[in-house]
C-alpha cells in the first residue's frame, strides 16, 4: 500500500537550531517525493521536490532508498518557518494520485 | 505565475442542502483533483480526473459528491446534500503529469454546514 508516515505531530525549536522533519514513505514502485508547506490559512505550497535535489529557503532533503525516508533539514531555524509541512509522494504510474502524509507544526520560538 | 484559483473562499449551508465548489486548474494541466482539510487534520484525497472523466476516488468520495469539467476552464465539485461532517476545508489542485512534476493548489474554499 502506498503510504507516507509523518511521525511528530508537532515540532519545537528554538530559532538558529536545527530542524529535521521526518518523513518515511512506503511505495513498491519507484516513488516521487515532495514537501509541501502550509502558512497559517494558506495554500499548499510546494516546497521541494527529491528530483531537483534543490535548496529551497535553506531547507533540504535527501531521498534514502534504503531507509525508505525523505527527511527535511535546515541547520538553523528562522521564526518565519513556523508552519505546517506535509511530506507528499506520487504514485508515478496509473493515476498520479498524490498521498500527503498527516504533517508536522514546526514552530520556531525565539 | 499561473495560479489555480477556487470560488468562493468561504460557503455557509444548510444540512441538506446542496453546494457546488468551482475551480478554475492551471490552463496547461491535465490532471485535476479535490482534496479536503478538516480543521485541524490532514489533507485527504477526495478525487482525480482526467480526461473528462474520475481516474481515481477515495472512500470519502461518495455519492453524494461528484465533480464535472463543464468547459475548458472550471473544474467543481458538487455535494448533493450537505451533512454536517461535510464542513472542511477544500483545495482543488492540478498537474500536468510528469516526472518529478508537483501538484499546485489552489487558495481553498471553506465549508461550513449549519
Amino acid at each position: 500500500a502506498q503510504r507516507v508516515t509523518q511521525p511528530e505531530k508537532l515540532l519545537s525549536v528554538f530559532k538558529g537550531a536545527p530542524v529535521e522533519l521526518k518523513c518515511n514513505y512506503s511505495y513498491s514502485g519507484s516513488p516521487e517525493l515532495f514537501w509541501y508547506v502550509q502558512y497559517s490559512r494558506q495554500r499548499l505550497q510546494l516546497l521541494l521536490r527529491h528530483i531537483s535535489r534543490e535548496s529551497i529557503k535553506g531547507f533540504t532533503a535527501d531521498l534514502n532508498k534504503g531507509e525508505t525516508s525523505f527527511h527535511l533539514k535546515k541547520p538553523f531555524a528562522q521564526e518565519e518557518d513556523s508552519a505546517m509541512y506535509y511530506c507528499a509522494l506520487v504514485a508515478t504510474s496509473g493515476t498520479y494520485k498524490y498521498i500527503f502524509g498527516t504533517g508536522t507544526r514546526l514552530k520556531v520560538l525565539a | 505565475e499561473p495560479e489555480v484559483t477556487q470560488t468562493p473562499s468561504h460557503q455557509v449551508t444548510q444540512m441538506g442542502q446542496e453546494v457546488i465548489l468551482r475551480c478554475v486548474p492551471i490552463s496547461n494541466h491535465l490532471y485535476f483533483y479535490w482534496y479536503r482539510q478538516i480543521l485541524g487534520q490532514k489533507v485527504e484525497f477526495l478525487v482525480s480526473f482526467y480526461n473528462n472523466e474520475i481516474s481515481e476516488k477515495s472512500e470519502i468520495f461518495d455519492d453524494q459528491f461528484s465533480v464535472e469539467r463543464p468547459d475548458g476552464s472550471n473544474f467543481t465539485l458538487k455535494i448533493r446534500s450537505t451533512k454536517l461532517e461535510d464542513s472542511a476545508m477544500y483545495f482543488c489542485a492540478s498537474t500536468l503529469p510528469g516526472r518529478g512534476l508537483p501538484i499546485f493548489f489552489g487558495p481553498g474554499t471553506r465549508l461550513t454546514v449549519l
